[in-house]
């Protein structure tokens, strides 16, 4: 099984609420991602988890936090949404550090009102 | 940094006809190329990947082959179908800068019409 899920599929959020996404995988694989996808652009690295460790890209370092309590599931959370976060949220995984491949998820789409 | 263009937003054919789809990116060592699809509301799926120099790579219909001197990938099909209607992101991952991250192109829309 090589399906990688996402909870919920789509979320409305107010302006300055926390919001939390989650995704999971069953593959056993050691590195987990998050991306953002906004209308037009190309999806964009947030994050990703290597195992226990976790890796930011500097650009959004202050914006999104993430944890991984197991293997098998990672989480995004967003302190205070702003209407900049309307976005898709995908989450993906891999073995090997992503030297082959990453399995995605469908998607959460978070609305930010 | 890394960075991959696909020219076309979107890209509207015919059933049966051929296409190609443009990827071409900048990177400063030696990256694996992929392509991934996308149909409504699904997960993006690996279509392609790559990272040997001028061979061609196959995969249920699609082929691309990776230049390294001209850097590109571009996804190509010879009679397209209806299911064949999704979005394509082409995307490189560099060794040298951590193979974790894909650099991902804007997407493109292909609708195939009967």
């Amino acid at each position: 099984d090589t399906t990688v899920k996402q909870n919920p599929r789509y979320k409305l959020a107010r302006v300055g609420k926390p919001v939390n996404l989650i995704c999971s995988q069953t593959m056993n694989h050691d590195t987990m991602y998050w991306y953002q996808k906004k209308p037009n652009q190309a999806p964009k690295l947030l994050l990703f988890y290597y195992d226990k460790i976790l890796n930011r890209e500097a650009d959004t370092f202050e914006k999104f936090q993430s944890s991984r309590p197991n293997n098998s599931f990672c989480s995004l959370y967003i302190g205070s949404a702003g209407l900049e976060y309307s976005a898709m949220y995908l989450c993906a995984s891999s073995s090997d550090r992503g030297m082959y491949e990453q399995y995605f998820g469908p998607g959460t789409r978070l609305t930010v009102l | 940094g890394d960075s991959v263009t696909q020219t076309e937003g979107l890209v509207t054919l015919t059933k049966g006809l051929p296409v190609m789809l443009n990827c071409t990116y900048q990177t400063t060592y030696s990256p694996f190329l992929f392509w991934y699809v996308q149909h409504l509301n699904e997960a993006p799926k690996l279509l392609l990947k790559s990272s040997t120099d001028n061979k061609r790579t196959e995969h249920q219909g699609f082929y691309a082959t990776l230049h390294k001197s001209s850097s590109s990938f571009h996804l190509q099909k010879s009679s397209v179908q209806l299911s064949d209607s999704a979005l394509y992101f082409c995307a490189l991952s560099d060794p040298a800068e951590g193979a974790d991250r894909l650099t991902f192109g804007k997407g493109t829309q292909l609708i195939i019409q009967p």
